[in-house]
């Protein structure tokens, strides 16, 4: 059974920068996709972007260009394990939770989401 | 960007009664690639239904999706309890694949 297992709550001043870590277990997420999807409190969905684990290709909103980075621990000789989102210069309306999913559209299986706090 | 736009934006009903909720695209879905999620507070999105009318895997025949191009229905045929959430469609025809703002079902 896929599981997706993220890091724990996070409080960051405005300014910083912040990497919440996306862990599966119960099969290799290569070659599949990682998205990000945010909600911000009281908001609904966001789409951030996705990574692709097999080559590294990225797709981030058009938002997000220039502060998020999506990475994954892909090395050469063993399947990648764990994906990354980082978002940098962050505001307090970057307050959310921040949720990873398998595959990219149509997501059947989620992490338990990350609450980021910013704040001055 | 497509822009989805889910209606009502809250649906008040009781058990037993149909739920049919709406997401209309700006544009032409491509490929008809739409999901629709169940959303409960303090859970992850659920997947309920891919490519507008297919229900993922362990989703009862009580959910059921429709629609494309622009219009697509996400009915729930005997409402439960259980089914008090929001539902958010998305579509991941183009990038970036965007959701819409949600509906708020309310079971009376």
């Amino acid at each position: 059974q896929v599981q997706l297992v993220q890091s724990g709550a996070e409080v960051k001043k405005t300014g910083a920068s912040v990497k919440v870590s996306c862990k599966t277990s119960g099969h290799t997420f290569s070659p599949y996709s990682i998205t990000w999807v945010r909600q911000a409190p009281g908001q609904g969905l966001e789409w951030m972007g996705w990574i692709n684990a097999f080559n590294g290709k990225t797709n981030y909103a058009q938002k997000f260009q220039g502060r998020v980075t999506m990475t994954t621990d892909t090395s050469s000789d063993t399947p990648a394990t764990t994906a990354y989102m980082e978002l940098k210069s962050l505001r307090s309306d970057d307050t959310a939770v921040f949720y990873c999913a398998r595959g990219v559209g149509a997501m059947s299986s989620w992490g338990q989401g990350t609450l980021v706090t910013v704040s001055s | 960007d497509i822009v989805l736009t889910q209606s009502p934006g809250t649906l008040s009903l009781s058990p037993g009664e149909r739920a049919t909720l709406s997401c209309r695209a700006s544009q032409s879905v491509s490929g008809g690639y739409l999901a629709w999620y169940q959303h409960k507070p303090g859970q992850a999105p659920r997947l309920l239904i891919y490519g507008a009318s297919n229900r993922a895997t362990g989703i009862p025949d009580s959910f059921s999706g429709s629609g494309s191009g622009t219009n697509f229905t996400l009915t729930i045929s005997r409402l439960e309890p259980e089914h008090l959430a929001v539902y958010y469609c998305q579509q991941y025809g183009s990038s970036p694949h965007t959701f819409g703002q949600g509906t708020k079902l309310e079971i009376k």
